[in-house]
């Protein structure tokens, strides 16, 4: 069964450094997402992405993340300077079609430690 | 007003009793309901989803009750199993935010044999 991957599955990094966050959504699959869950509290949307554009984002997507479709595979998520309390597993997701009944199949996660 | 609550926090069950998540929600404009099953290491995978046009869905082992007057809704596991042991979240969508999965705190759930 197809299934979404996310690299690395453990990122460790220094407060200020920029790291990027990889994915690789299911092949016929054409809208993305990102979410991100704090250790012991809820998995919160930051943000989707559709024909390569951003078509919402939460308040928490603020300056410091970007997200990319850099080629036909891959979905990155970057934070440019990354904060304490961005510590938390991100979790990548994709489904093929618009519609809001259409099932978001969620990656494994890349837990981000911040020191 | 976006929010979705949980209830409880943590739930511990018999082998072969029956597992009750309780939600509830204040945005009417929420109109489909997932629940997602999240094992240790794992994201969260669909589990059953419900529109607000029916009262009860039932797949297998796991029942959606839903009570759109009240805004509440709650899944049931009937026959709970150790295997059910995760964390369930239940969530909405809709409200505008069509592709935004708006979820729930979450409930960690262990059957105990």
């Amino acid at each position: 069964e197809p299934e979404v991957t996310q690299t690395p599955s453990h990122q460790v990094t220094q407060m200020g450094q920029e790291v990027i966050l990889r994915c690789v959504p299911i092949s016929n699959h054409l809208y993305f997402y990102w979410y991100r869950q704090i250790l012991g509290q809820k998995v919160e949307f930051l943000v989707s992405f559709y024909n390569n554009e951003i078509s919402e984002k939460s308040e928490i997507f603020d300056d410091q993340f970007s997200v990319e479709r850099p080629d036909g595979s891959n979905f990155t998520l970057k934070i440019r300077s990354t904060k304490l309390e961005d510590s938390a597993m991100y979790f990548c997701a994709s489904t093929r079609h618009q519609g809001y009944t259409d099932t978001q199949y969620f990656g494994p996660g890349t837990r981000l430690t911040v020191l | 007003q976006q929010q979705v609550k949980q209830s409880p926090q943590s739930l511990i069950v018999q082998k072969g009793g029956i597992s009750i998540i309780n939600c509830a929600y204040e945005n009417t404009a929420f109109d489909y309901f997932p629940w997602y099953q999240q094992f240790p290491g794992k994201g969260p995978a669909l589990l059953i989803a419900i529109r607000p046009d029916v009262s009860e869905k039932k797949e297998g082992r796991f029942t959606i009750s839903f009570n759109k007057s009240a805004k509440q809704f709650s899944l049931h596991i009937m026959d709970s199993q150790p295997g059910d042991s995760a964390t369930y979240f239940c969530a909405a969508l809709g409200a505008g935010g069509y592709q935004k999965v708006t979820f729930g705190t979450g409930t960690k759930l262990q059957v105990i044999p």
